[in-house]
């Protein structure tokens, strides 16, 4: 079993759909959790990242963490083509060494 | 990315060739990691190194694989009578430090072994 699972998609949403991306995981050390967006032929730059349980919102994005389910989540509000990429969720244990990735969803956005 | 430069770009080889790939960061710092990406998969970890430390070799798939970095400079990832299997993105990455452990990546190297 793979310590973070994550559906490689592909995504294909209309333009102001409401996108959920989301993650398993099976390691209960990992206590904080990020997203990263990676364009294409670019390397991963991080989203947003969320210490232990609860919500973060920054704009568009809302990040959740559910540690007693092992479930992280990413909602995108009103998408736009250029959120067209391929997200990553990632996570790590405290001290942030040894990033463990999920396999990464492509999202794509139709205007 | 900003702060991360690789080299080549890209590197098309031929089967049984040895590769060396570039991680040269623009700034120090003391955690810089190796990831391999394959065709429409996530990050794999292959190796990491802090500081003065002995570095962490857990993910390196096989002896065919190595790498070195000097202090807080360049490091370099040298495949040995590559493989098609090894055809993927390596990308390499800096730990800027604190608890989030957010990675600034450079923009890969994509290997492509014939």
């Amino acid at each position: 079993q793979k310590e973070v699972e994550q559906d490689p998609g592909p995504l294909s949403v209309p333009e102001g759909a409401i996108v959920s991306l989301n993650c398993t995981y099976s390691n209960s050390a990992f206590q904080y959790f990020m997203w990263y967006r990676q364009y294409s032929r670019k390397g991963p730059e991080l989203l947003m990242y969320t210490y232990s349980s609860g919500n973060k919102e920054d704009g568009r994005f809302t990040a959740q963490v559910d540690k007693s389910s092992k479930y992280i989540s990413l909602f995108i509000r009103d998408s736009q083509p250029s959120d067209s990429a391929t997200y990553l969720c990632a996570m790590t244990n405290t001290g942030g060494f040894k990033t463990i990735f999920g396999a990464g969803t492509r999202l794509f956005v139709k205007a | 990315g900003a702060g991360v430069s690789q080299s080549p770009s890209n590197k098309v080889t031929e089967k049984g060739k040895d590769v060396e790939l570039r991680c040269d960061p623009i700034s120090g710092h003391t955690a810089l990691y190796w990831y391999r990406q394959r065709l429409g998969q996530g990050l794999e970890f292959l190796i990491y190194f802090q500081g003065n430390s002995a570095p962490d070799k857990s993910g390196l798939p096989s002896d065919r694989f190595s790498a070195e970095r000097t202090g807080e400079s360049v490091s370099t990832l040298t495949i040995q009578r590559t493989q098609q299997e090894d055809s993927a993105v390596y990308l390499c990455a800096l730990h800027q430090g604190g608890l989030t452990g957010e990675l600034f990546f450079g923009e890969g190297s994509r290997l492509t072994v014939l």
